[in-house]
């Protein structure tokens, strides 16, 4: 089966510019999560969708990040304006559907460098 | 609450054994254990989940115990392929709107 697809690899912009990722997860998957990665630590979960519905946003910084997952398919994940420690590698995982037995299917990521 | 895992990095022959801990200070519902290798994105491994049995295949396994809020991941006969990045993830519930919070890594690296 096809995995998680993102786009771009790669990313290089200035501070105080915008920047989207997007993400298309695996085929039938309801729940969709947006990680950020920075450098020598562990994924922290922005954004878990379940369908369209947002189910946690806790943690995205709010007045800079925003995501859609308009029609419950693929995702978008949007910077504005970037500031130097949003670089990291942001990740898109998908799961059949939201639970504690489920496992996630990673994306190889986007990396973003903000200079 | 993020989980702390130890060591942070291990260096080992090809063919030792390499145990891996992960541990929280809140009562935990599922264990999750991934591999990450540099510049790929996080592969699965397996789940423990509150009350279920220690799980394993092939030579990596691993043990979750309830009561110390404390999962350990056992590399059997490390093989080359084994180098990476491990990552716990930890729910405390079974709710679909629980978050998973991996732990910070710990790096491992097989020399032949």
């Amino acid at each position: 089966e096809a995995g998680v697809a993102q786009s771009p690899r790669y990313k290089i912009i200035e501070k105080r510019q915008s920047v989207a990722f997007w993400c298309n997860p695996i085929s039938g998957h309801a729940t969709l999560y947006w990680y950020q990665q920075i450098l020598g630590q562990g994924p922290k979960l922005l954004i878990q969708f379940q369908n369209n519905g947002v189910v946690d946003d806790s943690q995205l910084p709010k007045d800079r990040f925003s995501a859609e997952r308009l029609k419950g398919v693929d995702s978008t994940l949007k910077i504005q304006p970037a500031k130097l420690e949003d670089s990291a590698v942001y990740l898109c995982a998908s799961s059949l559907v939201a639970g504690a037995d489920e496992k996630l299917f990673f994306g190889s990521g986007t990396q973003l460098s903000v200079l | 609450q993020q989980p702390v895992q130890s060591p942070q990095a291990v260096i080992l022959r090809e063919g030792e054994d390499a145990v891996i801990n992960c541990s929280s200070s809140k009562a935990l519902y599922s264990v999750h254990w991934y591999r990450q290798k540099h510049g790929e994105a996080p592969v699965f491994l397996m789940i423990l989940l509150k009350g279920g049995e220690q799980k394993g295949h092939d030579k990596i396994s691993a043990s979750f115990n309830e009561k110390k809020q404390q999962s350990s991941l056992y590399l059997t006969a490390s093989q080359l392929s084994y180098s990476g990045t491990y990552f716990c993830g930890t729910e405390r519930s079974n709710f679909g709107n629980e978050k998973l919070t991996f732990g910070t890594g710990t790096r491992l690296t097989i020399i032949p």
